[in-house]
């Protein structure tokens, strides 16, 4: 079984410009959740979609923001860049709705540059 | 909210020798505790998690032990080989609170 799919795989960007990454779930999952992973901060939980619906959102600026497709595909939008926002961007599967103990599955991410 | 804290934040061991790896949470309602292996280039992989109403849970050379009492957590590697080498991370959430929290991660080293 296919695991978690991240699409581009590296990414360059100048301040002020917007981007969209995607991440194709492990077949049958439809939990489907973001990460920001940084030197500085480490990983931290941008949000999470059921359904179509965004279930959990993490501490964040609106200028970060995501959707979820009816077969579970997801993406997520940057707006208005900032250096800072350079860092992997992972995306996690989970079989089950949202409860808390759920394995979540993680892609290998997106390397986002801001220049 | 969740706060995760994890010590070492790097090890060396010889080949074969141990590995223990130690995390701490804030949040009592925390319930379920997953531990995480990141290697070069690619994302997280989970390696073994436990629940709250277990104190361990073993999968081959990995074992991770819970206390809930004193809201401890430990990964524990035995017999250590080169391609154990990669960054190991803790994480807690609670039932209703879907996201993770980790820990801030452990780079462990190998050496053969």
């Amino acid at each position: 079984k296919a695991g978690v799919t991240q699409t581009p795989r590296y990414l360059i960007k100048t301040r002020g410009q917007q981007v969209t990454l995607s991440c194709s779930p492990i077949s049958g999952h439809r939990s489907v959740s973001w990460y920001q992973q940084t030197p500085g901060q480490g990983l931290q939980f941008l949000f999470e979609y059921f359904s179509e619906t965004q279930r959990n959102k993490g501490n964040f600026p609106g200028r970060f923001s995501g959707r979820q497709f009816s077969n579970s595909r997801s993406e997520m939008n940057v707006s208005t860049l900032e250096l800072g926002d350079s860092a992997l961007y992972l995306c996690a599967s989970s079989l089950d709705p949202p409860r808390g103990d759920s394995p979540l599955h993680f892609g290998n991410g997106t390397r986002l540059t801001v220049t | 909210g969740e706060n995760v804290e994890q010590h070492p934040s790097t090890l060396s061991v010889q080949e074969g020798d141990s590995a223990v790896i130690k995390c701490t949470y804030s949040d009592s309602a925390s319930n379920y505790f997953p531990w995480y292996k990141q290697e070069l280039g690619k994302g997280p992989q989970l390696i073994i998690d436990i629940r709250s109403n277990v104190g361990e849970k073993k999968d081959q050379r990995i074992a991770v032990t819970l206390n809930k009492t004193a809201k401890h957590f430990s990964l524990h590697i035995t017999e250590t080989q080169p391609e154990d080498s990669a960054v190991y991370f803790c994480a807690a959430s609670g039932t209703g609170r879907r996201a993770l929290t980790f820990g801030s991660g452990t780079r462990l080293q190998v050496q053969p």
